[in-house]
């Protein structure tokens, strides 16, 4: 398997452009996670999906910041329009998560974002 | 609001030498999961606690859950170079499948 795909690995993008990362979890996997890692802030949850469907997104920033996830093999995170503020590596990881249990997070290898 | 805090920050020693690193939190989990990751690449589980007082271990390293499951710690035994990476605890809340990780332990293991 070849793990969960990210793309790009790197961004340089100037303030005010639209940044689209995007992601292709585990094949079989049924949850998707968006993390941002920042050094001030650590690892942090930005939103969630679970078969599909938005189920938390309380870690969403602000209205710049949107994710999709359109069939189970894809997911988008766009940041329209981009700030300085929003370096940062972003992780996309995948699971399968049942009623019974929630199963290990299998991460992406992260995209590295820097806004100028 | 950090809700798990993990002690050292920084820890740099040299090769053979053990360790201890802490991850505490006022709130309770129902599980807690620690990882490691190793530069420009993503977290690796390494295990997962759920039972209060649950010790686990894999080779050189035991991992405890607090008792009021709280708290967890790893012990790493006759360290080794390759044990160099930022370690993170992650607790999981109720039946809630979201993660909150902790703030890291950046571990560098001198030869």
């Amino acid at each position: 398997d070849a793990g969960v795909i990210q793309s790009p690995r790197h961004e340089v993008t100037e303030m005010g452009q639209e940044v689209t990362l995007r992601c292709k979890p585990i094949s079989g996997h049924n949850s998707l996670f968006w993390y941002r890692q920042t050094m001030m802030r650590g690892l942090e949850l930005l939103i969630y999906f679970n078969n599909n469907v938005p189920i938390d997104d309380s870690g969403m920033p602000e209205d710049r910041f949107s994710a999709k996830m359109p069939n189970a093999s894809f997911s988008t995170l766009k940041i329209q329009p981009s700030e300085p503020r929003d370096s940062a590596v972003y992780f996309c990881a995948s699971s399968y998560s049942d009623r019974s249990s929630y199963n290990e997070q299998f991460f992406g290898p992260g995209t590295r974002l820097t806004v100028l | 609001t950090q809700l798990l805090e993990q002690s050292p920050q920084f820890l740099s020693i040299q090769e053979g030498e053990n360790l201890t690193v802490y991850c505490n939190s006022s709130s309770v989990f129902s599980s807690l999961q620690w990882y490691r990751q190793e530069p420009g690449e993503g977290p690796v589980l390494l295990v997962t606690v759920v039972t209060g007082g649950e010790v686990k271990k894999l080779k050189r390293l035991t991992f405890q859950f607090g008792d009021a499951r709280k708290d967890s710690s790893l012990h790493i035994t006759a360290a080794q170079p390759g044990d160099t990476g930022l370690y993170l605890c992650a607790g999981r809340r109720g039946g809630n499948e979201k993660l909150t990780f902790g703030t890291g332990t950046r571990l560098t293991i001198i030869p």
